[in-house]
């Protein structure tokens, strides 16, 4: 079974610049997650969809980050400026439903803003 | 608000010893709780899920147990081996998300 595929692996941008990442999901997962780890955190939650609607973005920087998943299969995230503190590995994970079975992390994307 | 602490942050064993990882969580209202492995550069790996009516789960060398009233969870390492290191995080489930520990980094000297 593959797995939860994320992209880049790594990116380096300036602060200000804007930046994206992607993530496909486990097929048939319909519960998407895109968490935030900075470095020697644990991931927090920035934004879940349920399908193709958001559930919950309540720790999402709305001034700066968006997210959305199209036809409830692939999903972005976009950092548009990006700021220093914002420097961290981001997590996509999907789960079969809200009751988190099948819970799969991807591999992340490490972002350094310099 | 749901806080979730581990302890120790890091620990560095010698090969073969048994070993045990703790989690603490303030509210006990809680659906399940899960352990998790990551590697460096890696994203997280999925160990052992403890429903909230479940007291332990067993994996091969890993047992977690959960405590739910107590609010604390365990995971036990038998037998460690060097490829068991990495850094080991909890997190327990509110609702429909999860909350994460900070991790202990483990590293089993060969």
């Amino acid at each position: 079974e593959a797995g939860v595929a994320q992209s880049p692996r790594y990116k380096i941008i300036e602060k200000r610049q804007s930046v994206a990442f992607w993530c496909n999901p486990i097929s048939g997962h319909a519960t998407l997650y895109w968490y935030q780890q900075i470095l020697g955190q644990g991931p927090k939650l920035l934004i879940q969809f349920q399908n193709n609607g958001v559930v919950d973005d309540s720790q999402l920087p709305k001034d700066r980050f968006s997210a959305e998943r199209l036809k409830g299969v692939d999903s972005t995230l976009k950092i548009q400026p990006a700021k220093l503190e914002d420097s961290a590995v981001y997590l996509c994970a999907s789960s079969e439903g809200r009751q988190g079975y099948g819970y799969t992390f991807g591999s992340g994307t490490r972002l350094t803003v310099v | 608000k749901q806080e979730v602490t581990q302890i120790p942050a890091a620990l560095s064993v010698p090969e073969g010893e048994n070993l045990v990882l703790n989690c603490s969580f303030t509210d006990s209202a809680i659906y399940n709780l899960q352990w998790f492995r990551q590697d460096p550069g890696k994203g997280l790996t999925s160990l052992l899920l403890i429903q909230s009516s479940q007291r332990e789960q067993t994996s091969g060398r890993l047992n977690a147990s959960l405590d739910k009233s107590s609010g604390r969870s365990t995971l036990y390492i038998a037998a460690s081996q060097p490829g068991d290191s990495a850094t080991y995080l909890c997190a327990v489930r509110m609702a429909y998300k999860y909350i994460f520990g900070t991790g202990t980094r483990l590293k089993v000297l060969a």
